[in-house]
């Protein structure tokens, strides 16, 4: 059973460009998180997917941030217009359905790299 | 003032040694995870607690709800265990599978061979 997996482990971005990070969950979990860990930062939690709902989309920036977890296929973060700030590690988590003991399983992480 | 502090924010030690790291937090929570991360790595779940104490292996782990103070204790320390420890909490709004962690900076232990 492969645990949760991310790709790719490390983007190389120029500004403006755009950045797509792929979390495929561990077989069986229908939730998805992601965070972000700013270098020199502690974690932050971005957003929280199920299949085909955002359901806590409230640690998401505003603007060029979005996330998806379709029916089929991996849950994807898309940035927007990248800038260096943005460069950092984003980690993604999955966990069992409703009524599960709430452990986290998360995955390699992607490191995202603005020039 | 972080809801989350760990302490000490860095932390040495000799192989073999008995190490205890901190976390205190400031809100109610339902449940407080210890987590690893090595170097360039990912992320691992080492326990998940909302009371009393838990072991596996080397690692303990406690929590006192009332001081809201949690424990990592590592017992005979390997330079393998070199890493950060990071403490999260859920806080005590969230329900269900909504992991909503908030997340201590983490703490960076050495284990000198």
């Amino acid at each position: 059973n492969a645990g949760v997996m991310q790709n790719p482990r490390h983007l190389v971005r120029r500004r403006g460009q755009e950045a797509r990070l792929r979390c495929s969950p561990m077989k069986g979990h229908s939730h998805v998180y992601w965070y972000r860990q700013l270098p020199e930062e502690g974690l932050k939690f971005m957003v929280y997917l199920q299949k085909e709902n955002i359901i806590d989309e409230s640690g998401m920036p505003k603007e060029r941030f979005s996330a998806e977890f379709p029916k089929e296929g991996p849950s994807i973060l898309r940035i927007q217009q990248v800038v260096r700030g943005d460069s950092a590690a984003y980690f993604c988590a999955s966990s069992p359905p409703q009524g599960n003991t709430g452990e986290l399983f998360f995955g390699e992480g992607s490191r995202l790299t603005v020039l | 003032k972080n809801e989350v502090e760990q302490s000490p924010q860095n932390l040495t030690a000799q192989e073999g040694e008995f190490i205890t790291i901190n976390c205190s937090y400031s809100v109610g929570i339902s449940a407080l995870h210890w987590l690893q991360q090595h170097p360039g790595g990912g992320i691992v779940s080492l326990f998940m607690l909302s009371s009393g104490k838990k072991k596996h292996g080397r690692l303990i782990a406690t929590i006192n709800i009332q001081e809201k103070h949690s424990s990592l204790h590592i017992t005979a320390s390997h330079p393998r265990d070199s890493a950060v420890y990071i403490c999260a909490v859920r806080t005590a709004i969230t329900t269900g599978a909504n992991s909503k962690l908030t997340f201590g900076k983490g703490i960076t232990l050495s284990v000198r061979p």
